[in-house]
């Protein structure tokens, strides 16, 4: 089955400074690669998914980088702020089909310090 | 439009005891999912169902289980309750099969 590797486990930036956080995923056929963020005591919440037909995805402070040669994604935060603290979880999925299902990575605890 | 609900928040329960826990998905979305989040285990997946249907299960043993209603909302059963069944539990729904809207979920201690 698809297996998710996340490094960092945990992330300390100043605030204004850049976040990156790197997946790696095992599964070649696996086509649907979501970000969550779960603040403390919250649900996790969808923030930005991208595709495999796609490189690269941008959300205003937020990017998703693919490459699907290597097997691996990352998150971009830019100018972080205080209440981007939070924990992160990246994921991939064979989306559609009967055996769907979205295999998460163990997340990344963010600190934002102002 | 309210979002995916769970219930209880809180489930304390002994070794041994069945735990039952609840969820109904957002209006429209068909397909149910339940998660398991230990500490420091990230968000491991235990059921999928649809249209009343499990479709795929986690690498979990068989005293976990469940079913989904007729109006889509679902239940997640474990007997046998042991202390490691700590966890958060989270269910999430989809309308489209790929984004996951969760609920705040259910911690249940095992004492």
């Amino acid at each position: 089955g698809e297996n998710v590797e996340q490094h960092p486990s945990t992330l300390s930036v100043q605030e204004g400074d850049s976040a990156v956080i790197k997946c790696t995923y095992s599964d070649s056929a696996s086509n649907y690669f979501p970000w969550y963020k779960q603040e403390l005591g919250k649900r996790p919440q969808l923030i930005i998914d991208i595709r495999s037909n796609v490189g690269e995805k941008k959300d205003q402070r937020i990017a998703v980088t693919l490459n699907k040669t290597a097997k691996h994604f990352s998150l971009h935060i830019t100018e972080t702020q205080p209440e981007d603290s939070a924990v992160y979880f990246c994921a991939a999925s064979r989306s559609g089909g009967s055996n769907y299902k979205l295999t998460f990575g163990k997340g990344t605890l963010l600190t934002v310090n102002p | 439009e309210a979002g995916v609900t769970q219930s209880p928040t809180h489930l304390i329960k002994t070794r041994g005891q069945q735990a039952t826990l609840r969820c109904s998905p957002i209006s429209g979305h068909t397909s149910v999912y339940w998660y398991q989040q230990a500490l420091g285990l990230g968000l491991q997946f235990l059921l999928w169902y649809d249209e009343g249907e499990e479709r795929n299960r986690g690498n979990f043993p068989p005293r976990f289980s469940g079913r989904q209603f007729p109006n889509y909302s679902s239940e997640l059963n474990v007997n046998a309750l042991e202390l490691e069944d700590s966890a958060l539990y989270l269910c999430a729904s989809s309308g489209d099969g790929e984004k996951l809207f969760f609920g705040s979920g259910t911690q249940l201690s095992v004492l």
